[in-house]
C-alpha cells in the first residue's frame, strides 16, 4: 500500500548545486506531476507527465527538469539550486491525465537552499 | 489563465459545530472541476470533495459538503459536526476539462482551519 514516495523527506542545499527528489509510484498511474508548496501561494505545477516518455512544463518550470523513462518513477532535478527554491514539493499521480481524476499526493520533500 | 481565491486567511471553530469555508474562482470555461483538498499537520494532502461544473447539485462526503454557485463562480466548503481531527489547511482548486489541460490544478492560497475543543 505505498501509493506515492516521495525521497527524501528534508534537504538541505548550498547555493549552486544540484540534487534529484525522487518521486514513484506503484499503482500503474498514468499521470504524474510535481508541485511546489509556498506560504501564501498554495500549490504551483512545476512539471507533468502524461506518460512514460512524455513531459511538459507547468506554471513554474525555470530551474528544473524531469524526465519519466518508466511508468513509476518521475524525479525532478535541481540544476543549480537557488534559495528562491527553498519550498516544501509535493508528486502527484492519477490514473489517467483526465482533469477530474483523484489525485494522489506523495508526503512532500521540504527543501532549504542557502 | 483562471485564478482561484481563498479570502480567509485563517478559520476557527469549535468543536460539533459548522464551519464554512470560501473560495471564488475566475474562469471564462462553461465545463470544469473544483475540488477542496486537506492538508493536517503531516503535510499529506487529501482529496475532500470534488465537483463537476455540469452537476446542479451540491456534493457531499458526509460530514462535508459544497455550496456550489456557478453564476457567482463561488465554491465554498462546509464542514458540519467539525471534529478535531478537521485541524488542517484546506485548499480549494480549479481543473479545466479535457483539452490540453491534462490533470493541471490551480490552487487557491489555502485557509488554516483550527479546532477548539
Amino acid at each position: 500500500n505505498a501509493g506515492v514516495t516521495q525521497t527524501p523527506k528534508f534537504q538541505v542545499l548550498k547555493t549552486g548545486q544540484s540534487m534529484t527528489l525522487q518521486c514513484a509510484q506503484d499503482m500503474n498511474h498514468e499521470y504524474m506531476s510535481w508541485y511546489r508548496q509556498d506560504p501564501g501561494m498554495g500549490l504551483r505545477l512545476i512539471h507533468y507527465s502524461v506518460g512514460a516518455g512524455i513531459t511538459d512544463q507547468g506554471e513554474v518550470p525555470n530551474g528544473y527538469n524531469v524526465s519519466r523513462s518508466t511508468t513509476e518513477d518521475f524525479p525532478l532535478r535541481l540544476l543549480s539550486a537557488a534559495p528562491s527554491q527553498t519550498s516544501v514539493y509535493f508528486c502527484a499521480s492519477s490514473r489517467t491525465y483526465a482533469t477530474n481524476e483523484k489525485l494522489f499526493f506523495g508526503s512532500g520533500t521540504q527543501l532549504s537552499v542557502l | 489563465a483562471q485564478t482561484v481565491t481563498q479570502s480567509q486567511p485563517e478559520m476557527s471553530v469549535q468543536e460539533a459545530e459548522t464551519v464554512t469555508l470560501s473560495c471564488t474562482y475566475d474562469t471564462s470555461e462553461s465545463d470544469y472541476y473544483l475540488f477542496w483538498y486537506k492538508q493536517p499537520p503531516s503535510r499529506q494532502m487529501i482529496l475532500v470533495i470534488r465537483q463537476e461544473a455540469y452537476k446542479q447539485q451540491n456534493a457531499t462526503e458526509n460530514r462535508f459538503s459544497v455550496n456550489f454557485q456557478k453564476a457567482a463562480k463561488s465554491f465554498s466548503l462546509k464542514i458540519s459536526d467539525s471534529q478535531l481531527g478537521d485541524a488542517a489547511m484546506y485548499f480549494c482548486a480549479y481543473s479545466s476539462p479535457g483539452g490540453t489541460s491534462y490533470g493541471k490544478l490551480t490552487f487557491g492560497q489555502g485557509t488554516i482551519l483550527t479546532v477548539h475543543p
